[in-house]
């Protein structure tokens, strides 16, 4: 079983849906990031979390540290969010992360 | 803003070759990663370094070493390249733990590397 597990693996939604992509761990961590990449490589690194909610724009994040879980909400969905979504976790003590293989969001105008 | 650089975006090397994928970051940043992503597996960590001349093995180091000889440039070597080395190569860098006011991790777009 992998340390992180990301789902749905595919996801297509239209446009002005609300979306939510999951990520669970099965380590403790001390923090988890959400990170987008968008067709031709580049990841951008959208929020890190160590506890609670996260806003930025149409993106939300949140983390419960007790059930090892966490989700990214995307309000009001548009074609440009098309992306892999990716989940990653660091544990209590290092600095290496663990990534979950991605979650592939299709928006259809 | 941050920005990571690597020399290429696309590599065609032939099986045996010695392969060299350089990163450059402009920031000062201490860590400094080289990772692989193949499809279904999410990216793994090949190498990292948290200084000049310092490095530490990744979970698939097999087949791979690197270079830090200054702060800013990090440099991933495949000695002998063989065809399971193909595959998007990225790299990353962040600041150290003690500096770490928001731990950011920035990539650069990525190389992606076919070895025939």
């Amino acid at each position: 079983k992998n340390e992180v597990e990301q789902s749905p693996q595919n996801l297509t939604a239209q446009e002005g849906e609300f979306i939510t992509i999951n990520c669970s761990y099965s380590v403790g961590i001390s923090a988890l990031h959400w990170l987008q990449q968008h067709p031709g490589g580049g990841i951008v690194s959208l929020f890190m979390l160590s506890s609670g909610k996260k806003k930025h724009g149409r993106l939300i994040a949140t983390i419960n540290i007790q059930e090892k879980h966490s989700s990214l909400h995307i309000t009001a969905s548009h074609p440009r969010d098309s992306a892999v979504y990716i989940c990653a976790v660091r544990g209590e003590y290092g600095n290496k992360l663990v990534f979950g293989a991605g979650t592939i969001l299709r928006v259809k105008s | 803003d941050v920005k990571v650089t690597q020399s290429s975006r696309y590599l065609v090397k032939r099986t045996g070759e010695k392969v060299f994928l350089e990163c450059v970051q402009d920031m000062d940043h201490e860590n400094m990663f080289w990772y692989r992503q193949d499809p279904g597996l999410g990216l793994r960590l090949i190498y990292f370094s948290y200084d000049v001349k310092m490095k530490e093995k990744g979970d698939i180091p097999e087949g791979y070493s690197v270079s830090r000889e200054k702060k800013e440039r990090f440099s991933l070597i495949l000695e002998s390249a063989s065809t399971n080395q193909t595959s998007m190569y990225l790299c990353a860098s962040s600041l150290a733990l003690r500096r770490r006011l928001n731990e950011k991790l920035f990539f650069g777009s990525g190389t992606q590397l076919s070895v025939l």
